[in-house]
């Protein structure tokens, strides 16, 4: 499986955009790039994914590089509730569940949102 | 909106105890998967099954089974509790397959084994 990349921890203000990276240079042409996060003892809930074309939903937006190494989850205006650990994963879009359906977790970027 | 729901929230076993946890989800999806969370980790995959009436171990399956009782319900059995197993637990289940690929987790449950 292609891996992913991500900064430990980031710091952000409320109320202001934030960045998250995620780097997957040794990624394939038939991977989708999803993003997870999860809550302070939460499990894990779906933000966002995308293949090619930049996408946007009412949680984030998802910023795709052009050769596809890497990508940035954005969000727009950071409230208290967006603190989280966020999981970039990598999963091919032919999968149709089974072992295929697994998700694999790295460590993830833990967001702090400061008031 | 039940989603993914997990039974118990959290347990207390003694070592060498046995408990089942259970998982039901409503979104009559195929796939479903228990997870292990280890404090500061990512989660590790336990088992999964694809399907009703089909199951397969993950990375770590040793000291667990599990049985796939019908298309909504996913139960994980520790026979014999280790402290080792001192983990969070969480089942998902998913509708995979091209671009809808997106998996939903239950709340968790937060066993600790004395």
């Amino acid at each position: 499986d292609a891996k992913t990349t991500q900064p430990n921890s980031m710091e952000s203000n409320e109320e202001e955009p934030v960045h998250l990276p995620c780097n997957h240079s040794t990624i394939s042409g038939t991977d989708y790039i999803h993003w997870y996060r999860q809550l302070p003892s939460q499990g894990p809930e779906y933000v966002i994914h995308g293949l090619t074309s930049n996408v946007n939903n009412r949680m984030a937006s998802l910023a795709i590089a052009e050769d596809r190494k890497s990508s940035t989850l954005i969000l727009h205006r950071a409230t208290l509730r967006d603190a989280a650990v966020y999981y970039c994963i990598l999963r091919d879009f032919r999968d149709y569940g089974g072992s295929q359906g697994n998700l694999i977790f790295g460590k993830g970027t833990k967001l702090s949102v400061k008031p | 909106n039940a989603g993914v729901t997990q039974t118990p929230k959290f347990q207390v076993l003694k070592t060498g105890q046995s408990m089942t946890l259970q998982c039901a989800q409503d979104m009559n999806h195929n796939s479903m998967y228990w997870y292990r969370q280890d404090p500061g980790m990512g989660l590790r995959l336990i088992y999964y099954s694809a399907s009703e009436g089909t199951t397969d171990k993950g990375e770590v399956p040793n000291g667990y089974n599990v049985s796939r009782l019908n298309k909504r319900e996913f139960s994980l059995r520790l026979e014999s509790a280790a402290p080792s197993q001192t983990s969070v637990y969480f089942c998902a289940s998913g509708s995979f397959g091209g671009p809808n690929t997106e998996a939903f987790f239950g709340q968790g449950t937060r066993l600790t084994v004395v």
